[in-house]
């Protein structure tokens, strides 16, 4: 079975600093990884994807995520937080080879003190 | 840019009463999927349908839940018998292909009482 973990259900940064939010997964088979973000009544929107190119993702709004098999992990960082960057954070891994079943973490809130 | 759109926004349901979810996926997508996020809990896979027929469902997915495809444009999810433990938010989700990424609706909230 597949499975995601999001270590830290909220994270505060200042304005300005870095954003690391910390995704680990368990797959049987090579993962398909997304990080997707949640703002305030809206519904989910993909911020970036891993499908077993390039280990490094570049996603939207200066977000990216690296892969990293030995750690079975794809935390997302950006360098800069901005106050609209506050937001529900979700990590998820596809669930099987031929589909687009998504298995989600838990989710972190991101706050972002000025 | 095109999205997937939910109605209504907010429903209030009795216990063992029916409702209809509905949503209108993305014009040219061809797989639709639903997710349901009980309040503070993981959002979770409920069912995919694709080419008429569902492909996937999870153990959530029992038979108080149907999906159907009515006709060109909409993706309705029916719970026969509602119980108050489906209260959650449910997204609709389309994508253009099986691996494709997938496309979000603003989800319906689902009260039960």
């Amino acid at each position: 079975a597949q499975s995601v973990t999001q270590l830290g259900s909220h994270v505060s940064v200042s304005e300005g600093a870095l954003v690391l939010l910390r995704c680990n997964y368990s797959s049987s088979v090579p993962p398909y990884l997304f990080w997707y973000v949640q703002y305030p009544n809206q519904g989910l929107q993909l911020l970036l994807k891993y499908t077993s190119a390039a280990t490094l993702v570049k996603g939207i709004n200066g977000f990216e995520a690296e892969f990293k098999k030995s750690e079975t992990s794809f935390h997302l960082t950006k360098p800069s937080a901005h106050m609209s960057d506050a937001a529900e954070y979700f990590c998820a891994v596809n669930n099987n080879n031929a589909g687009n079943m998504l298995t989600f973490g838990g989710g972190t809130r991101l706050m972002v003190k000025p | 840019e095109p999205e997937v759109t939910q109605t209504p926004s907010h429903q209030v349901t009795q216990m063992g009463q029916e409702v209809i979810l509905r949503c209108v996926p993305i014009s040219n997508h061809l797989y639709f999927y639903w997710y349901r996020q009980i309040l503070g809990q993981k959002v979770e896979f409920l069912v995919s349908f694709y080419n008429n027929e569902i492909s996937e469902k999870s153990e959530i997915f029992d038979d108080q839940f149907s999906v159907e495809r009515p006709d060109g444009s909409n993706f309705t999810l029916k719970i026969r018998s509602t119980k108050l433990e489906d209260s959650a938010m449910y997204f609709c989700a389309s994508s253009a292909g099986e691996r494709a990424p997938l496309h979000f609706g603003n989800g319906t909230r689902l009260t039960v009482t």
